[in-house]
């Protein structure tokens, strides 16, 4: 069993849509959870930082942790077309400052007019 | 403004040369990381360093070196080695600590023929 799991997609939804982005994990150990967004051709930026369970909001977007069942979202509403891009989920034990940072593949979404 | 640049964009190589990618960060993070990313295929952890004339390998270390000899540099060589060297190379920084999320570059695209 990989270590993180995320659907590939590709997702595509209408202008306006809420968006849900999901990832799971195995290690029972990880307390740090984020997540970056990659447009085509550029590097990944952070979109949201959460640590242990619970929801983090940043304006149209909510992180949700649930450690009970391995289980990480990313919840975007009133979903734009400047919201295509790939969405990485990625997570840690210790933060991630010593390398051990684990991501998942991507999830590839398209929001069309 | 502040952040990690990575040079060139683009680079391509014949089989069999050594080629270095650029990697500056002006964020005055102590920690320094090289990925990889293939379709398909989550971020992969090359090397990361902690502190100036210090590194560690990560999972895919093998046909890479790097050198950090200044904080604000850590390139990273892809040698005659490296089987499959045609990837999408990132590099990242973060401030040392446990709550420390990755600063990434926009990438250098390397096909090697």
């Amino acid at each position: 069993q990989k270590e993180v799991e995320q659907d590939p997609g590709p997702l595509s939804v209408p202008e306006g849509a809420i968006v849900s982005l999901n990832c799971t994990y195995s290690n029972s150990a990880f307390q740090y959870f984020m997540w970056y967004r990659q447009y085509s051709r550029k590097g990944p930026e952070l979109l949201m930082y959460t640590y242990s369970s619970g929801n983090k909001e940043d304006g149209r977007f909510t992180a949700q942790v649930d450690k009970s069942s391995k289980y990480i979202s990313l919840f975007i509403r009133d979903s734009q077309p400047s919201d295509s891009a790939t969405y990485l989920c990625a997570m840690s034990d210790n933060g991630g400052s010593q390398g051990n940072l684990i991501f998942g593949k991507g999830t590839k979404l398209s929001v069309k007019p | 403004d502040g952040g990690i640049t990575q040079s060139p964009k683009y680079l391509f190589r014949k089989e069999g040369q050594n080629v270095t990618l650029s990697c500056e960060q002006n964020l005055n993070h102590d920690a320094m990381y090289w990925y990889r990313q293939d379709p398909g295929q989550g971020l992969r952890l090359i090397y990361y360093s902690q502190i100036v004339n210090d590194f560690q390998k990560g999972d895919i270390a093998e046909g890479y070196s790097v050198s950090r000899e200044k904080k604000e540099s850590f390139p990273l060589t892809v040698t005659s080695a490296q089987k499959n060297p045609t990837a999408f190379y990132l590099c990242a920084s973060s401030r040392e600590g446990v709550v420390s999320p990755l600063h990434f570059g926009n990438g250098t695209r390397l096909t090697v023929t």
